[in-house]
């Protein structure tokens, strides 16, 4: 079946340290791939986003490349800041059925201390 | 502004009835779709709605109903066969379903946190 497993959180970084948050995915056809993110008691914002193999997908200095040969799509940030410590959510879509469907990672918690 | 609406924020239901968490968008979306969420978990989507007056079952429909009648509303009724119906609640929308790109992302609203008494 289609799913999608992300690192397990919580992740603690101090501020200005560097991002990895893993994201692997398993899908029958040729999805597209969103990072989510949650602020506390808030909803889903879309952070950023990749249609295809190989599209790299940036936004607020996130970025995360689509990686079809180790069906990956990791989130990374160069510096993190107070500011960015959120639920983060892997998501993938299938295209040409009768829905777009969003298969959700279980998020990853982001803590960054200052 | 342009943008998805939900409310209440806070909704608290007894045992036994019926609740109705409303969701307005003014992006001109055709899609609508539903998610819950629950601690520790990702989102899964209960109902969707590709135009109006047309809706599909999710993954876990079960215990809920939505009606479709306007381009802009879709509201989700919890009712009270919904075994656990303690959750946050996300309504989104996309421009369409199926074409791929740019026209299927979905934006989400701010939820309802419902907690049953």
């Amino acid at each position: 079946g289609n799913s999608v497993t992300q690192m397990e959180g919580p992740v603690t970084l101090s501020e200005e340290a560097f991002l990895t948050i893993n994201c692997t995915y398993t899908a029958t056809g040729y999805p597209s791939l969103f990072w989510y993110v949650q602020y506390p008691g808030e909803g889903l914002q879309l952070l950023l986003k990749a249609t295809k193999a190989d599209d790299k997908g940036s936004n607020k200095g996130f970025e995360a490349t689509y990686r079809k040969e180790t069906t990956s799509f990791h989130l990374e940030k160069g510096s993190v800041q107070v500011s960015d410590s959120a639920v983060y959510f892997c998501a993938l879509s299938l295209y040409g059925g009768a829905t777009n469907k969003l298969i959700f990672g279980t998020g990853t918690l982001l803590a960054v201390q200052p | 502004d342009g943008g998805i609406t939900q409310s209440p924020k806070y909704l608290f239901r007894k045992e036994g009835q019926n609740v109705t968490l409303s969701c307005e968008q003014n992006l001109n979306h055709d899609a609508m779709y539903w998610y819950r969420q629950d601690p520790g978990q990702g989102l899964r989507l209960i109902y969707y709605s590709q135009i109006v007056n047309d809706f599909q079952k999710g993954d876990i429909a079960e215990g809920y109903s939505v009606s479709r009648e306007k381009k802009e509303s879709f509201p989700l009724t919890v009712t009270s066969a919904q075994k656990n119906p303690t959750a946050f609640y996300l309504c989104a929308s996309s421009i369409e379903v199926g074409s791929g790109g740019l026209r299927d992302t979905q934006y989400f609203g701010p939820g309802t946190r419902l907690t049953v008494l």
